[in-house]
């Protein structure tokens, strides 16, 4: 069975400061990885996504994350965080041909100014 | 397109009511998707579609949840009596295609069971 593990409910970063949230995946085969934001009383939107075709994925609004296979680990950074990146973040997972998606608990990200 | 539209946004209702929740995935998806979050459970997969037909409803906490999708444009969450347990967010969310391509969330329904 998939799932994922993120390290961390909230993490609080200062404002220009580097933003780094923990996740760790498990999964039987090859997996896709995801990165989804939260904002308040919004659904998840897509930051990023890993599909096996390179380990550096770049997303939107400046987010990128690693996949680690020898770690099982798909971080996500940001080099600087903003205000604006203050919202809850899940990691997910997949696996190949299949759409069940299973999400890990999320991360709350507070940005001190 | 305008999303993946819910409704209601909000929905306050008496333990042992009916409760509907709706959703219109966005068009030319074939994927629709029914998820419940809480702050106890994070955020649960109740079931989900492809082409109408129910795939996987593992994750139906009880008979009392039912769901449906009638057409390609239109999908329902009952829950049938309600229970103040019940109480959490409900996203639908939608997808095209097998080669786990992105799920696009609604703004989520806000059910709260007195």
């Amino acid at each position: 069975a998939q799932s994922v593990t993120q390290l961390g409910s909230h993490v609080s970063v200062s404002e220009g400061a580097l933003v780094l949230l923990r996740c760790n995946y498990s999964s039987s085969v090859p997996p896709y990885l995801f990165w989804y934001v939260q904002y308040p009383n919004q659904g998840l939107q897509l930051l990023l996504k890993y599909t096996s075709a390179a380990t550096l994925v770049k997303g939107i609004n400046g987010f990128e994350a690693e996949f680690k296979k020898s770690e099982t680990s798909f971080h996500l950074t940001k080099p600087s965080a903003h205000m604006s990146d203050a919202a809850e973040y899940f990691c997910a997972v997949s696996e190949l041909g299949y759409q069940k998606v299973t999400f890990g608990t999320g991360t709350k990200l507070q940005v001190i100014p | 397109d305008a999303g993946v539209i819910q409704s209601p946004r909000h929905e306050v209702t008496e333990m042992g009511q009916e409760v509907t929740l709706r959703c219109k995935p966005i068009s030319g998806h074939d994927y629709l998707f029914w998820y419940r979050q809480t702050m106890m459970r994070g955020l649960e997969l109740l079931i989900y579609f492809n082409n109408n037909v129910p795939i996987d409803d593992s994750g139906m906490p009880e008979d009392r949840f039912s769901a449906k999708m009638p057409n390609a444009s239109f999908s329902t969450l009952k829950i049938q009596p309600s229970e103040p347990r019940d109480s959490a967010v409900y996203f639908c969310a939608s997808s095209f295609g097998s080669s786990n391509t992105e799920a696009f969330f609604g703004q989520g329904t806000r059910l709260t069971v007195v």
